[in-house]
């Protein structure tokens, strides 16, 4: 079944403590993306990534990294969460070109406490 | 970068059809209208997209306006499952890239009355 695959569905954690969010696609898409959405704030990018070894940052990439080594795989690190990170997490991925639908994970809910 | 405008939030009744709209002015030649919607606790959903011609899908029409500064989003008869945020949304050309990326806005609320 074609899929976009987040891991963990929930994750609660402490100030300063490193995680990292997984991502996987098993459709072969170019194109990755992480979003976050906030109450009253709606969806909004924090990085994407056209292809392998290609990453830019969307409109709020303060405090997170990605990176793209395979195709398949756009994990989002947080190096040093803070409270201010506590949010749902949406990743998407596309086939190439702008003709493409996003397909969406189911999101993972994260706590910084 | 291209941004849409959608009202916050729309009602509707059961079975009847279901216009929503979305203000693009700034659009350019090659950007693609998008349309998600998320309902409740799952992630956004695809929907539609359309360049220039109405398109038509078994989810939903799109109507797009002849200087592309606008299209709307047609649901022929809402049912209670189409209560959901509807996102509006340009596929925008990034610089040297061969993809566009997608920037989400508020999205508009649909309820469904029965």
């Amino acid at each position: 079944e074609a899929q976009v695959t987040q891991n963990p569905r929930y994750l609660i954690t402490v100030t300063g403590k490193k995680l990292t969010v997984t991502c996987s696609q098993n459709m072969n898409h170019e194109y990755m993306s992480w979003y976050r959405q906030d109450p009253g704030l709606g969806l909004r990018q924090i990085y994407y990534s056209m292809n392998v070894e290609v990453t830019d940052k969307g409109d709020v990439p303060e405090g997170y990294k990605v990176s793209r080594k395979e195709k398949r795989n756009f994990p989002l690190i947080l190096e040093s969460p803070s409270p201010n990170q506590t949010s749902l997490y949406f990743c998407a991925s596309s086939f190439e070109g702008w003709n493409s639908p996003l397909h969406f994970g189911n999101g993972t809910r994260l706590t910084v406490t | 970068d291209a941004k849409t405008t959608q009202p916050n939030s729309m009602e509707s009744n059961e079975e009847e059809p279901v216009h929503l709209p979305c203000n693009h002015s700034t659009i350019s030649g090659t950007d693609y209208i998008h349309w998600y919607r998320q309902l409740p606790s799952q992630g956004p959903e695809y929907v539609i997209h359309g360049l220039t011609s109405n398109v038509n899908n078994r989810m939903a029409s799109l109507a797009i306006a002849e200087d592309r500064k606008s299209s709307t989003l047609i649901l022929h008869r809402a049912t209670l499952r189409d209560a959901a945020v509807y996102y509006c949304i340009l596929r925008v050309q990034t610089y040297g890239g061969s993809q566009g990326n997608l920037i989400f806005g508020k999205g508009t609320k649909l309820s469904v009355k029965p």
